[in-house]
């Protein structure tokens, strides 16, 4: 079974904190992307990686970087954490080669 | 650049009726497309997807979908729905070829009554 592990469930930071979200995946698999989920507006593409140091902008990716030093990891920074980026963080990735995304539980972030 | 549209929100339905989930889809391009399970708390499940071949797609918990070309939609059918099945549905495309951006839409929350 294809695994991503996100390394936090849960985090609470304070504002202008650096912030790391870190994501596993053990299946070799090539793309990996970050979205973040809230409620109504469904889940926003922050960053995807399509190979190892290659990163593409999502569709809000302001406030956000992101690294991608080995294959089965990809990261997700908060250079200086705002409480507008209070949200549940999710991680994928995705095989070309059997066409199948699979997700991460989550990380919910709290920003005070 | 694709999109997905969920027009809607929210599906109450009554248990042990059917139920059909909208989504509508734009690109320029060829797509594959998916639909995906959140229960909550909980990361996003495969419910099924939509690669080639034949339209009609038969996916896990007796859901299924129709891949229409001419309509670009690939609605979400269950024939008889179960207390276990509310959750939120999301339905996704990815474009052929290129680096595979993956875009969702906002997702149907599907609230089955007893």
């Amino acid at each position: 079974d294809v695994k991503v592990t996100q390394s936090s469930r849960y985090l609470v930071k304070r504002t202008g904190e650096k912030v790391f979200l870190e994501c596993v995946q053990d299946m070799d698999h090539e793309n990996m992307f970050w979205y973040r989920q809230d409620p109504g507006l469904g889940l926003r593409l922050i960053y995807f990686s399509y190979d190892v140091k290659m990163k593409e902008k999502g569709d809000i990716p302001e406030g956000y970087s992101v690294s991608r030093e080995k294959k089965e990891r990809f990261s997700l920074i908060l250079e200086s954490a705002s409480t507008n980026q209070t949200s549940m963080y999710l991680c994928a990735s995705h095989s070309r080669t059997i066409n199948t995304i699979y997700f991460g539980e989550g990380s919910w972030l709290t920003v005070v | 650049a694709q999109s997905v549209t969920q027009l809607d929100s929210q599906v109450p339905v009554f248990e042990e009726a059917p139920v059909e989930l909208r989504c509508n889809y734009s690109s320029s391009v060829s797509v594959y497309l998916f639909w995906y399970v959140q229960y909550p708390n909980q990361g996003l499940q495969l419910l099924l997807k939509y690669l080639s071949g034949s339209t009609l797609v038969k996916g896990i918990n007796g859901f299924e979908a129709e891949f229409n070309k001419s309509q670009t939609s690939f609605h979400l059918r269950k024939p008889s729905v179960h207390i276990s099945d509310t959750a939120e549905y999301f339905c996704a495309v990815i474009l052929y070829g290129g680096y595979q951006k993956v875009t969702f839409g906002t997702g149907t929350k599907l609230q089955v009554i007893p």
